[in-house]
């Protein structure tokens, strides 16, 4: 069974300009989520998507990331414009989230490391 | 809120030493505790889990017990190989009917180095 997809695995761009990340999650799975990991701390949601829904969004700073999952398969993760800041990697993950007594176990991509100059 | 304490890193044992890594947890209501665990190069692996109080998840030799009243899940192995070399990662979600609920609240991580 193939894991979660991501690319790219690294981008350095510098602040203001725009970058995109995409998540291609493991077939069948309804939940994906994006996280932050920046340096030498734990992973941070951004948003959780259920299907083509937003869940939880309400730690994304929506000023400059925006994200979608229009068909409720694979997703993208936008900032514009980007700030120092924003270096980190990115992880999406993704889980079966059939309903109570589930194994709703999440499985992590390989992640996009972005650095900010 | 919900958040999760893990002790600080760098942890640098000799091969077959013991490992103990704490784990503390604050959360509203009785979430699910994971430990995950990260490669040089790769991405999060789920290690074990627990789901309730008193549970013992194990894998790979690794155990963690979740203790209700020390709010704990301390990972443990009795004797680590150079190959345990990673970041291990403390992480709690909610839990409602027997189900983990969405988000993952991540300790900061404990980088673990093995000396042969």
């Amino acid at each position: 069974e193939a894991g979660v997809a991501q690319s790219p695995r690294y981008k350095i761009i510098e602040k203001r300009q725009s970058v995109a990340f995409w998540c291609n999650p493991i077939s069948g799975h309804a939940t994906l989520y994006w996280y932050q990991q920046i340096l030498g701390q734990g992973p941070k949601l951004l948003i959780q998507f259920q299907n083509n829904g937003v869940v939880d969004d309400s730690q994304l700073p929506k000023d400059r990331f925006s994200a979608e999952r229009l068909k409720g398969v694979d997703s993208t993760l936008k900032i514009q414009p980007a700030k120092l800041e924003d270096s980190a990697v990115y992880l999406c993950a993704s889980s079966l989230a059939r309903g109570r007594g589930a194994n709703n176990e999440q499985f992590f991509g390989p992640g996009t490391r972005l650095t900010v100059l | 809120g919900n958040s999760v304490t893990q002790m600080e890193g760098p942890v640098t044992l000799s091969e077959e030493a013991f490992l103990t890594i704490n784990c503390t947890y604050t959360a509203t209501g009785y979430p699910s505790l994971f430990w995950y665990v990260q490669y040089p190069g790769e991405g999060l692996q789920l290690l074990l889990k627990a789901t309730k109080a008193d549970d013992k998840g194990s894998n790979k030799g690794f155990e963690a017990t979740y203790r209700k009243e020390t709010t704990s899940f301390h990972l443990e192995k009795g004797s680590v190989q150079v190959s345990d070399s990673a970041v291990y990662f403390c992480a709690l979600s909610r839990t409602l009917g027997g189900s983990t609920l969405g988000r993952l609240y991540f300790g900061r991580g404990t980088q673990l180095t093995v000396w042969p």
